[in-house]
């Protein structure tokens, strides 16, 4: 069974450009998680979707920042302008449901490493 | 608000011996879900272990186990017979409703 697939694994863009990224969860996954890991942190998180229905986005900083998932499947996390500070890794993730007090397994994708230069 | 504490930053271990990764949270839940996940340099987050908190009895995974503590609020991970391959950041989490991650341990197994 294939596991959370992310593209790109690397991106680098200038500052003010745009960016998006790109995740596959697994299949029959309803819970996919758009998580932010700075160097040397641990994730955070950064949008959380139950199908297609944001249930928890007070994370992320709605500015610059929009998500999607149209069809309750794939998702997309865009950055619109970028800035240094965005340099980070992207880090999807899924599980089945969300279950009942956050027991749901996660499971992780590679990640997109960002580089805003 | 949960938080949670990984007080280790780096730690080392001779292959073949048994180190102890420390992590603690703060919660006012009773019930609530406590992960420790593997991160191997450049590639993705595994899995090592899970506790349910209405369990007593620790978790073990092969050569992974749990130290649970519930009312100190204690999460410690041990690696028996530690190997190579278990070079990684290790990151402690707990769940309730949203995954809160502590800062990671950095471990490296020497040969």
């Amino acid at each position: 069974e294939a596991g959370v697939v992310q593209s790109p694994r690397y991106k680098i863009i200038e500052k003010k450009q745009p960016v998006a990224f790109w995740c596959n969860p697994i299949s029959g996954h309803n819970t996919l998680y758009w998580y932010l890991q700075n160097l040397g942190q641990g994730p955070e998180l950064l949008i959380r979707y139950e199908n297609e229905e944001a249930v928890d986005d007070s994370q992320l900083p709605k500015d610059r920042f929009s998500a999607e998932r149209l069809k309750g499947v794939d998702s997309t996390l865009k950055i619109q302008p970028a800035e240094l500070g965005d340099s980070a890794v992207y880090l999807c993730a899924s599980s089945l449901g969300q279950g009942t007090g956050g027991q749901e397994t996660q499971y992780f994708g590679p990640g997109t490493r960002l580089l805003v230069l | 608000a949960q938080t949670v504490t990984q007080s280790q930053p780096e730690m080392s271990v001779q292959e073949a011996e048994t180190v102890t990764l420390s992590c603690t949270y703060d919660t006012s839940e009773n019930n609530y879900y406590l992960f420790w996940y593997k991160q191997p340099p450049s590639r993705q987050m595994i899995l090592v272990i899970r506790q349910e908190a209405y369990k007593q009895q620790n978790a073990t995974e092969n050569r992974f186990s749990v130290n649970f503590q519930k009312a100190a609020k204690s999460f410690s991970l041990k690696i028996s017979d530690s190997q190579l391959g278990d070079t990684a950041m290790y990151f402690c989490a707990f769940s309730n409703n949203d995954m809160r991650f502590g800062a990671g341990t950095r471990l490296t197994v020497k040969p």
